[in-house]
């Protein structure tokens, strides 16, 4: 089992509409969740990240982690079609190595 | 504030031969980690660099190797290249008391022919 599963898509939905892009992960000793957007051929860009369970709010951007379920997620209200992109959800392993999930691609069409 | 740089942006070389890749970190940042991303993955840890010493490496052979110097900037040399090695290669800088938080660079993709 990897440390990250998140499902690579492609997810396409209508500019406007509410996006959720999900990760689960195996390793109960994770404490900081991050996401981050990758536009082709781009740096990843760190978007937000989360320690421990809860909610966290930035903008259009809304990142939650169940720890009791081992489940990150990402919502984008309003979506638009710069939003476009992949969507990387990523953990810390002992405050050094990030280790990442595959990737969600996302298109938003206008 | 200038973020995270790499040089160069791209690089074609031939199966054996050596190359050298550059990271300066973001102002103020202390720590830089590099990764290796091949296409429609997601990045996978390659080392890490805190105080001119690798402070943890990640499942990549002894042909991978780094460097950091005394102003937080970084080399990752990589020998005796296969076409595996074919990828984006990025930088992320960090400082050590939050390396959770780390920024990355624009990378530099490698194609070995």
């Amino acid at each position: 089992q990897k440390e990250v599963e998140q499902d690579p898509g492609p997810l396409s939905v209508p500019e406007g509409a509410i996006v959720s892009l999900n990760c689960t992960y195996s390793n109960s000793a994770f404490q900081y969740f991050m996401w981050y957007r990758q536009y082709s051929r781009k740096g990843p860009e760190l978007l937000m990240y989360t320690y421990s369970s809860g909610n966290k709010e930035d903008g259009r951007f809304t990142a939650q982690v169940d720890k009791s379920s081992k489940y990150i997620s990402l919502f984008i209200r309003d979506s638009q079609p710069s939003d476009s992109a992949t969507y990387l959800c990523a953990t810390d392993q002992a405050g050094t190595a990030l280790i990442f999930g595959k990737g969600t691609t996302l298109s938003v069409s206008s | 504030d200038a973020g995270v740089t790499q040089s160069p942006t791209h690089l074609i070389k031939t199966r054996g031969q050596q190359v050298t890749l550059r990271c300066s970190p973001k102002s103020g940042h202390d720590t830089v980690s590099w990764y290796q991303q091949a296409l429609g993955q997601g990045p996978q840890f390659i080392f890490q660099y805190y105080e001119e010493e690798e402070r943890q490496r990640g499942n990549f052979p002894d042909r991978f190797s780094g460097h950091q110097f005394p102003n937080y900037s970084s080399e990752l040399n990589v020998n005796a290249l296969l076409l595996g090695d074919s990828a984006l290669y990025l930088c992320a800088s960090s400082l050590t008391s939050a390396s959770y938080e780390q920024y990355f660079g624009p990378g530099t993709r490698l194609t070995v022919t």
